[in-house]
């Protein structure tokens, strides 16, 4: 398994303003990947963070809105930029360790206002 | 990846066992069936996964039809801490290893 933490926890954002949300996992792993929830909603995939190169996104999200960084095998970064309310979702990144399982953080909460 | 239906809702008393259908009639034949669970407010957790064979861990038996067409999770013995919404999820593993989360069961856990 692989313990895995989220920063911030939560935050509340002006509109137009960007939050960066950190990923960090106590081993290394091959495959990390961000997910967005809305309200009410089911896990949506938003890209795989590959560790040296670019993310891969996909359909209906772009690198202009969700810049992804992963600069190592432990960490990666997810920034909502240009923000509206229509970004209020629950952000989550996930790992793979053995190519089968995911496992989850517990989630970044943010409110756009 | 197959599409996967389960039921919105269902619920259990506490002490019984919680059986969740999955229907996953277009599986292919390297594609492995997950189960996910939400509780409110924490990330998703893996429960179980299985590609033939019945599967059992510390937390739930995986059942496969034999045309692997359809699945049921057991929970042997439900508790409160077990209301959550449970995902099953198709999907091939390895390199293209990508969740695709349904809308997922509700189950309820009732004293």
């Amino acid at each position: 398994s692989a313990v895995i933490s989220q920063k911030p926890s939560r935050d509340i954002c002006q509109r137009g303003t960007s939050l960066t949300i950190q990923c960090q996992v106590d081993s290394q792993v091959t495959m990390m990947f961000w997910y967005r929830q809305q309200p009410g909603q089911s896990l949506t995939l938003i890209a795989t963070a590959n560790q040296g190169s670019e993310a891969t996104y996909e359909s209906g999200f772009v690198i202009d809105k969700f810049p992804i960084s992963r600069p190592n095998l432990t960490f990666s970064t997810l920034t909502v930029s240009n923000m509206s309310p229509e970004d209020s979702s629950i952000y989550l990144c996930s790992v793979s360790v053995a190519g089968r399982e995911q496992f989850f953080g517990p989630g970044t909460r943010l409110t756009v206002l | 990846d197959a599409k996967t239906t389960q039921p919105p809702s269902m619920d259990c008393a506490e002490g019984r066992a919680a059986n969740l259908p999955c229907n996953h009639s277009t599986i292919s034949g390297n594609e492995y069936v997950y189960w996910y669970r939400q509780i409110h407010s924490q990330g998703p957790q893996y429960i179980i996964h299985g590609l033939k064979n019945n599967e059992t861990n510390e937390m739930a038996s995986l059942i496969i039809t034999e045309d692997r067409k359809s699945s049921t999770l057991i929970l042997p013995h439900a508790t409160l801490r077990d209301t959550a919404v449970y995902y099953c999820i198709v999907n091939s593993g390895g390199s293209n290893y990508k969740l695709t989360f349904g809308k997922g069961t509700l189950l309820t856990v009732n004293p």
